[in-house]
């Protein structure tokens, strides 16, 4: 059985800097393209971030970009989210999840960890 | 960055009715668009992708079309445990997004 786990999220003041982690078990973790999706309270879903199977191709949202950075250790079926210079608008449930066979749609969720940005 | 508007944004309905959900997309993209359910306290689970292909265990009351910018999709039959909320989203160029969903609840 797939299971994803999200940990590191936090209150952290603006300006600061988070890494989130989601480790993976149940599959071959290795095989599968990742992507963050969050989603803000009272909000809808966003897609946040995405990393090939192999980590040699790395996608961003507007939002986000030159702030996050994606990364993965396959040999410890892990996936992270570096988070730099944190805004209001960064505060969300952070998920990640596995990228279907067919493309870009996110087939296994984690939980999700909540991030709060404020002051 | 291609927009999808969902409509309505709450659908009453019975049980035992058909419910059917919108999605449409700012410019074409194709059939490259999934349909989630989303209840609260769990995750949301991919129902339908590329516009049509129900993901193995989804039961067949779910059904989904479209193509271009106008996407359906349809519950044939609803039971209690579909009132939820229903995100569609795209994957036709990045930024992928998602619509801003719709509720299925009880009437």
């Amino acid at each position: 059985e797939v299971h994803l786990l999200e940990s590191g999220g936090d209150l952290i003041q603006p300006g600061g800097s988070l890494r989130l982690s989601c480790a993976a078990s149940g599959f071959t973790f290795g095989t599968y393209a990742f992507s963050w999706v969050r989603q803000a309270p009272g909000k809808g879903l966003e897609w946040v971030s995405a990393i090939s199977a192999t980590a040699d191709v790395t996608y961003y949202g507007d939002s986000v970009q030159g702030r996050f950075t994606v990364s993965r250790d396959n040999s410890k079926n892990t996936l992270y989210l570096q988070m730099n210079s944190l805004t209001a608008d960064d505060t969300a449930v952070y998920h990640c999840a596995t990228h279907h066979s067919s493309g870009a749609y996110f087939q296994h969720w984690g939980q999700g960890t909540l991030v709060t940005v404020s002051s | 960055e291609i927009v999808l508007t969902q409509s309505p944004a709450t659908l009453s309905l019975s049980p035992g009715e058909r419910a059917t959900l919108s999605c449409r997309a700012s410019q074409s993209i194709s059939t490259l668009l999934a349909w989630y359910q989303l209840k609260p306290g769990q995750t949301p689970r991919l129902l339908i992708y590329d516009a049509s292909n129900r993901v193995t265990g989804v039961p067949a009351k779910f059904s989904g079309s479209g193509s271009g910018t106008d996407f359906t999709l349809t519950i044939s039959s609803l039971e209690p445990e579909d009132f939820a909320l229903y995100y569609c989203q795209h994957r036709s160029n990045r930024p992928w997004t998602f619509g801003q969903g719709t509720k299925v609840e009880i009437k």
